[in-house]
C-alpha cells in the first residue's frame, strides 16, 4: 500500500516569500504530525491533528507557521514570511490513533 | 537541558565489530521509547521499541533503565549496511502525543 507522501521534494524560495507544504497520509490514519529536522539535528515536532482539528500545536516556533487538515486526510503546512532559519527538512508523519507513526520523505525548504 | 541526549558521535567502526549507542532522557513521565534509523536523506524508520525487560532482533539488543533514565543499543556483528544515524526516541503515553527525538549518533561500517 501507498505510504505517506509529501510534496514537492524540495522548494526554493526567496525570504519574505509564503510557501505551502502538502502530507498525503496512509489512508485511514486519524492522526498526522508535522516536524521539521534541521541539518545535524533530530526531527523536532511541530503540530499534531486528530481527524480535522489541531489537538496540539505547541511545537509552532511563531505565528508566521499555521497548518491546516480540513478534512480530516491531506494536510498543508503554510509558512509566511520565509526567514532563512526555516531553511530544513519538513517531515510528516501519520498514525492509527497513538499507534505507530509512519513518516514521509519529507520536503526540503531553502530559503536564499 | 535537552530532552533526549545521545552520544555525540560519530562512530566508526570496522565490519564485524560491536557498538553501543546511549541515551538518556529528562522527562520521567515518558513511557514509550524506541530506536530510529534514518540513512542520509531519507526519513526515519522505526528499528525497534524499547522494554524495561529489554529486547533483541537479530544482531540487535535494546535496553531500558528506567531509574536511570537510560536507554542503550547494541549492534553485534556490524554490517556495511548498518552504517546509518540511530535516533533515540521517547514519547508520553497520553495518546496521540509527539515524538521526541535526539540529535541522533552516526554510524559509518567499514570494510
Amino acid at each position: 500500500g501507498a505510504g505517506v507522501s509529501q510534496t514537492p521534494s524540495n522548494k526554493v524560495t526567496e525570504k519574505g516569500k509564503y510557501v505551502e507544504l502538502r502530507c498525503d497520509p496512509i489512508s485511514g490514519h486519524t492522526a498526522l504530525y508535522w516536524y521539521r529536522q534541521s541539518l545535524g539535528q533530530g526531527p523536532e515536532f511541530l503540530i499534531y491533528f486528530q481527524g480535522t482539528g489541531a489537538a496540539d500545536d505547541s511545537g509552532l516556533p511563531n505565528d508566521r507557521f499555521f497548518a491546516v487538515r480540513p478534512e480530516g486526510s491531506v494536510s498543508t503546512l503554510k509558512i509566511q514570511r520565509t526567514e532563512r532559519g526555516d531553511s530544513a527538512v519538513y517531515l510528516c508523519a501519520s498514525s492509527f490513533s497513538e499507534g505507530k507513526q509512519f513518516f514521509g520523505p519529507g520536503t526540503r525548504l531553502t530559503v536564499l | 537541558r535537552k530532552e533526549v541526549e545521545q552520544d555525540p558521535g560519530p562512530f566508526n567502526v570496522p565490519e564485524g565489530a560491536t557498538v553501543a549507542f546511549n541515551c538518556t532522557y529528562s522527562n520521567s513521565a515518558s513511557q514509550s521509547f524506541f530506536w530510529y534509523r534514518q540513512d542520509c536523506r531519507k526519513e526515519p524508520k522505526l528499528l525497534m521499541s524499547v522494554y524495561s525487560s529489554g529486547n533483541e532482533d537479530g544482531r540487535f539488543t535494546a535496553q531500558l533503565n528506567r531509574a536511570s533514565q537510560y536507554i542503550s543499543l547494541l549492534i553485534r556483528d556490524s554490517k556495511l549496511s548498518d552504517s546509518a544515524t540511530y535516533l533515540c526516541v521517547v514519547k508520553a503515553n497520553q495518546a496521540g502525543t509527539a515524538l521526541i527525538f535526539g540529535k541522533g549518533t552516526t554510524l559509518s561500517v567499514s570494510s
